[in-house]
């Protein structure tokens, strides 16, 4: 799989805000996966996107998938302390994941 | 249902060892996937097992080998340990033919070469 560009790399956030992390990739992919690794922690799959224009949706999650399938977006409503962790959008398929660096969130009181 | 297992959890050797690291997979899972995870980066692919072949492989050099047993199970040996092989090795297990793609990852092995 390509890897893409995550953006950010690091995030802080206040209990209760929103928080959203990109993923961007100079080609077409076929798909892209989202995973959460709470510190300590392994990754923990989320959702895959196959779809242009994809949005799903899990209680304060959104997924987006773009048009030309070159971007995606997770967006957390209201975040809450146990969001805390590191959120990696993987691509490739057949087992076979690429990972970047991941988002880090940390959420504060 | 059990999940992925790893053993062991941490594990602490000298340069120039030899490791081995087992995963049993998630119950009804045939396909075994190796990533590193060095510290603050994201995991990468080292190989994937399939019908106790190896069917994939990153880019890591051949003192990195593995094994596939015939109840799916796998091994990770890493020869002449080096400094730079210290991190977490994850198992992750998965359907050939899954649906969605999506990988189960185990706790990992925690290693450390001094």
């Amino acid at each position: 799989g390509q890897q893409v560009m995550q953006i950010p790399q690091y995030q802080h956030v206040q209990e209760g805000e929103d928080f959203t992390t990109y993923c961007n990739s100079s080609t077409t992919l076929s798909n892209i996966q989202w995973y959460k690794q709470r510190p300590g922690g392994h990754p923990v799959f989320l959702i895959q996107l196959v779809k242009s224009g994809e949005v799903k949706k899990q209680k304060r999650l959104t997924f987006q998938f773009g048009e030309a399938k070159k971007n995606s977006s997770l967006h957390i409503t209201a975040t809450q302390t146990t969001d805390v962790g590191t959120y990696f959008c993987p691509t490739g398929g057949g087992n076979k994941l690429t990972f970047g660096t991941g988002t880090q969130l940390k959420v504060e009181l | 249902d059990a999940g992925v297992t790893q053993s062991p959890t941490h594990l602490i050797k000298t340069r120039g060892q030899q490791v081995t690291l087992r995963c049993s997979p998630k119950s009804g899972h045939d396909t075994v996937s190796w990533y590193q995870q060095a510290l603050g980066q994201g995991p990468q692919f080292i190989f994937q097992y399939y019908e106790e072949e190896e069917r994939q492989r990153g880019n890591f050099p051949d003192r990195f080998s593995g094994h596939q047993f015939p109840n799916y199970s796998s091994e990770l040996n890493v020869n002449a340990l080096l400094l730079g092989d210290s991190a977490l090795y994850l198992c992750a297990s998965s359907l050939r033919q899954g649906a969605n793609g999506e990988l189960f990852f185990g706790e990992g092995s925690r290693l450390t070469v001094l």
